[in-house]
């Protein structure tokens, strides 16, 4: 248990659905995270929260739509995903975005399979 | 950014020591040194990380040569829980906060 939670573990889609990933901290942090791992790529940092504001948007489609309403709890709307959108979705945390000494503390994963 | 270097894969025997060698060459001063690994099927864990001097946690050894341009993540007695993808990165301050994952080190573990 690393503190963050992500929902739903396993997501099949078809290419015309809309769906949502969500995530939640319990750990106070003022910081969230979505990070994209494809099959036999690095980690891809794909948005950053602080404090409900975002600060980073890594030029990711705007199929990808994410949503801090709160500084505890962060989603990922999905709609009219490709097939090569499926991957581990990983939402991570951390006290501070921008101080290099905090620890980033990441969920177990959404898996996504785009039909 | 400044990037690391990391061997693609080690193996290790279990409980047997396992030093994993990062290469930072162009490093700069305000750079923290963190090291995550994951396990299979499962999100990155971090595993420790330091800025000049030695580290030492519950899970490993950090040791960062003294002109900071490379590092040693220490297992002092590797398990079979321990085979993951261990990533050496650098993080830096301010407007260069991001968390770079490379390719890192596949270690297996051999019981």
């Amino acid at each position: 248990e690393t503190g963050v939670t992500q929902t739903p573990r396993h997501l099949v889609m078809g290419m015309t659905n809309k769906k949502s990933l969500k995530c939640e901290q319990h750990l106070g942090h003022n910081a969230m995270y979505w990070y994209k791992q494809s099959a036999k790529k690095p980690l891809e940092l794909m948005f950053v929260y602080s404090l409900e504001e975002r600060v980073e948007n890594n030029s990711v489609p705007s199929r990808f739509s994410p949503e801090c309403p709160n500084s505890s709890h962060l989603f990922l709307h999905l709609h009219t995903l490709q097939p090569e959108d499926s991957a581990l979705y990983l939402c991570a945390s951390s006290q501070d975005f921008s101080r290099p000494g905090n620890t980033i503390y990441f969920g177990e994963g959404s898996w996504l399979t785009v039909v | 950014d400044a990037k690391t270097t990391q061997p693609n894969s080690m193996e290790s025997n279990e409980e047997e020591p396992v030093h994993l060698p990062c290469n930072h060459s162009t490093i700069s001063g305000t750079d923290y040194i963190h090291w995550y690994r994951q396990l299979p099927s499962q999100g990155p864990e971090y595993v420790i990380h330091g800025l000049t001097s030695n580290v030492n946690n519950r899970m490993a050894s950090l040791a960062i040569a003294e002109d900071r341009k490379s590092s040693t993540l220490i297992l002092h007695r590797a398990t079979l829980r321990d085979a993951a993808v261990y990533y050496c990165i650098l993080r830096s301050g301010g407007s260069n906060y991001k968390l770079t994952f490379g390719k890192g080190t596949l270690l297996t573990v051999n019981p």
